[in-house]
């Protein structure tokens, strides 16, 4: 069974691009959540989406948006990059919303120059 | 003060020892994840518990509701066990809040 997939692993932005992250859960998994990594804040909740809805959403600016398609994989994007935004980000994956193990993605490291 | 407080933050060992990291929350949970963190960033989730305690090989779980405290052990510890440890709480729908984490580093 495979795990859960993150694209890209890595990438470079520029400061006021946008970026696209794909996350492709666990086969049969409906929910779906991201996380941000940085040194200074640690890990922190960005969003949660299950059957294409999103459930709940951290405390981040409208900059960060993200969406489930009807196979359960999410995309989040980032609009007008700023150097803060560097970062790991980290989606989870779990066969429903509460209690229920979540398995999580090698990440994408995000650099912006 | 954090929702969710790891503790030590730094930890060396030698190997054999037991090993305790410690997890206190101060918000109300439906569950607690114990997460390991290699280099590279990949993390893999160690523990999922409610009440009670989990075993998987040298590593126990223990969590105390009514504390609000919760407890990783790591027995006759291994140079392959240094990792940073977290500690996740399950606040609403599956989202996770989580403590700092924990360096633990083990010589052989």
């Amino acid at each position: 069974k495979a795990g859960v997939t993150q694209t890209p692993r890595y990438l470079i932005k520029t400061r006021g691009q946008q970026v696209t992250l794909s996350c492709s859960p666990i086969s049969g998994h409906r929910s779906v959540s991201w996380y941000q990594q940085t040194p200074g804040q640690g890990l922190q909740f960005l969003f949660e989406y299950f059957s294409e809805t999103q459930r709940n959403k951290g405390n981040f600016p409208g900059r960060f948006s993200g969406r489930q398609f009807s196979n359960s994989r999410s995309e989040m994007n980032v609009s007008t990059l700023e150097l803060g935004d560097s970062a790991l980000y980290l989606c989870a994956s779990s066969l429903q919303q509460g209690n229920t193990e979540a398995f999580f993605g090698q990440g994408t490291r995000l650099t912006v120059v | 003060k954090n929702e969710v407080e790891q503790s030590p933050q730094n930890l060396t060992a030698q190997e054999g020892e037991f090993i305790t990291i410690n997890c206190s929350y101060s918000v109300g949970i439906s569950a607690l994840h114990w997460l390991q963190q290699h280099p590279g960033g990949g993390i893999v989730s160690l523990f999922m518990l409610s009440s009670g305690k989990k075993k998987h090989g040298r590593l126990i779980a223990t969590i105390n509701i009514q504390e609000k405290h919760s407890s990783l052990h790591i027995t006759a510890s291994h140079p392959r066990d240094s990792a940073v440890y977290i500690c996740a709480v399950i606040t609403s729908g599956s989202r996770l809040t989580f403590g700092e984490g924990t360096q633990l580093t083990v010589n052989p």
